[in-house]
């Protein structure tokens, strides 16, 4: 089984801060999610990614395939990022269908 | 409205009873999942399904059963409800597995008394 790994578990950042949340897991994927869950709201999917590099927004997510590490990095952040990140990773093969969670990462950012 | 709904969003519910958790997807996904989300566990895998009729345990099955008569819905039954069972439960959908972004529903809070 696939270990999902997150660090750190909490971050606070001041307004406007560059903010880098890491993920890293053990064995080989077919893809890494990226998600946001706000307090008491439902989850959004950020970003889905296999290899390189996807930007949307103030948010970019990259992936290194042979490091098994990806990182969502939040340019200019704001009150309003203030969520909880989770990393997941989906199995290749058969196993696909089964994705893995890491623990998420919450954020607070301070105005 | 497209989407994927939950219902309900809250539950109480006692020790031992059934309750079923609805979750309606209007987007024909192939793939739907049942997930809950404990603290320190982050998401686990309850059941899946690949299309109508086709549904498989994923990696906390036991006390839960699902059924899928048509491809929009995706029924979520704990038999005799357990305190081990007070969880969030987050239902989400796929048109592929693996090559393509989930769409969660907003979640069902549950509490078992």
């Amino acid at each position: 089984k696939n270990e999902v790994e997150q660090s750190p578990q909490n971050l606070t950042a001041q307004e406007g801060e560059f903010i880098t949340i890491n993920c890293s897991y053990s064995v080989g994927i077919s893809a890494l999610h990226w998600l946001q869950q706000h307090p008491g709201g439902g989850i959004v999917s950020l970003f889905m990614l296999s290899s390189g590099k996807k930007k949307h927004g103030r948010l970019i997510a990259t992936i290194n395939i042979q490091e098994k590490h990806s990182s969502l990095h939040i340019t200019a952040s704001h009150p309003r990022d203030s969520a909880v990140y989770i990393c997941a990773v989906s199995g290749s093969g058969a196993g696909s269908y089964q994705l893995t969670f890491g623990k998420g990462t919450k954020l607070s950012v301070i105005p | 409205d497209a989407g994927i709904t939950q219902s309900p969003r809250y539950k109480i519910t006692e020790t031992g009873r059934q309750v079923t958790l609805m979750c309606h997807q209007t987007w024909s996904h192939s793939y739907m999942f049942w997930y809950r989300q404990d603290l320190g566990h982050g998401l686990r895998l309850i059941y899946y399904s690949a299309a109508a009729d086709i549904t498989d345990k994923g990696e906390v099955p036991d006390g839960y059963v699902v059924s899928r008569s048509k491809t929009e819905n995706f029924p979520l039954t704990l038999e005799s409800a357990t305190r081990s069972q007070t969880s969030v439960y987050f239902c989400a959908s796929s048109d592929r597995v693996g090559g393509s972004p989930l769409h969660f529903g907003n979640g069902t809070r549950l509490t078992v008394t």
